[in-house]
């Protein structure tokens, strides 16, 4: 079935580079997403890659695609205490456009 | 800049009470839908709208019924509340089409069902 998988948790320095991964399962998908979720808020749209992109780099984001592994990353560079949040892969559900499947999310907790 | 609006933001329940969870958008959004959070399961899609008049079901739409008569609202109804539906709910909505999926989040609704 489908199903996207991430890490729950991860823990880095500030200033160093997190890198957040996340496998899915349809290949069919047009974009890719990731969604960011701070404290008590809503979800918001943090970049996406389209489909056949290996590499889409916005500011210190950069978002990496595999699709012969079916695996996508993001990397935050320089990495800030606000940075700390709950990062969401998403790709489309089968059959329905415009709905996503998320991941379950991976927590990143920046140390001052 | 209102964006997408959801009330109650916080809401406890008796177990069998009933209770509309609202959402509103300013945005002129075709696409409306409702999802829950729990922990260490995501975001589940539990119903969605692609226009008014339009409705249907996502992944666990057992014990919530919605309806879209504006283009702007789009309420969840709990019609008998159960403790599996302690959860935090969100409403997000996105313009049609290709720009279906890049979708606008509300704050959420946290509920408790006791």
């Amino acid at each position: 079935g489908e199903d996207v998988e991430q890490s729950l948790f991860l823990s880095v320095r500030e200033g160093d580079s997190s890198v957040i991964n996340c496998t899915y399962t349809d290949s069919s998908s047009t974009y890719l997403y990731w969604y960011k979720q701070e404290p008590g808020a809503g979800l918001q749209l943090l970049t996406y890659i389209f489909s056949n992109m290996d590499m889409k780099q916005d500011q210190r984001l950069t978002v990496l695609l595999n699709k012969k592994d079916k695996h996508l990353s993001l990397r935050i560079a320089d990495t800030q205490t606000g940075d700390s949040a709950i990062y969401f892969c998403a790709e489309t559900r089968r059959g329905s456009q415009g709905n996503l499947i998320f991941g379950k999310g991976t927590k990143l907790s920046v140390k001052p | 800049n209102a964006g997408v609006t959801q009330t109650p933001k916080f809401q406890v329940l008796k177990t069998g009470q009933s209770m509309t969870l609202q959402c509103a958008q300013d945005m002129n959004h075709e696409y409306m839908s409702w999802y829950r959070q729990d922990p260490g399961m995501g975001l589940r899609l539990i119903h969605y709208s692609v226009g008014a008049g339009i409705t249907d079901q996502g992944e666990v739409p057992n014990g919530y019924n919605v309806s879209r008569s504006t283009t702007e609202d789009f309420p969840l109804r709990l019609l008998s509340a159960a403790p599996s539906q302690t959860s935090v709910y969100f409403c997000a909505s996105s313009y049609s089409g290709s720009l279906r999926e890049k979708l606008f989040f509300g704050s959420g609704t946290q509920l408790s069902v006791l």
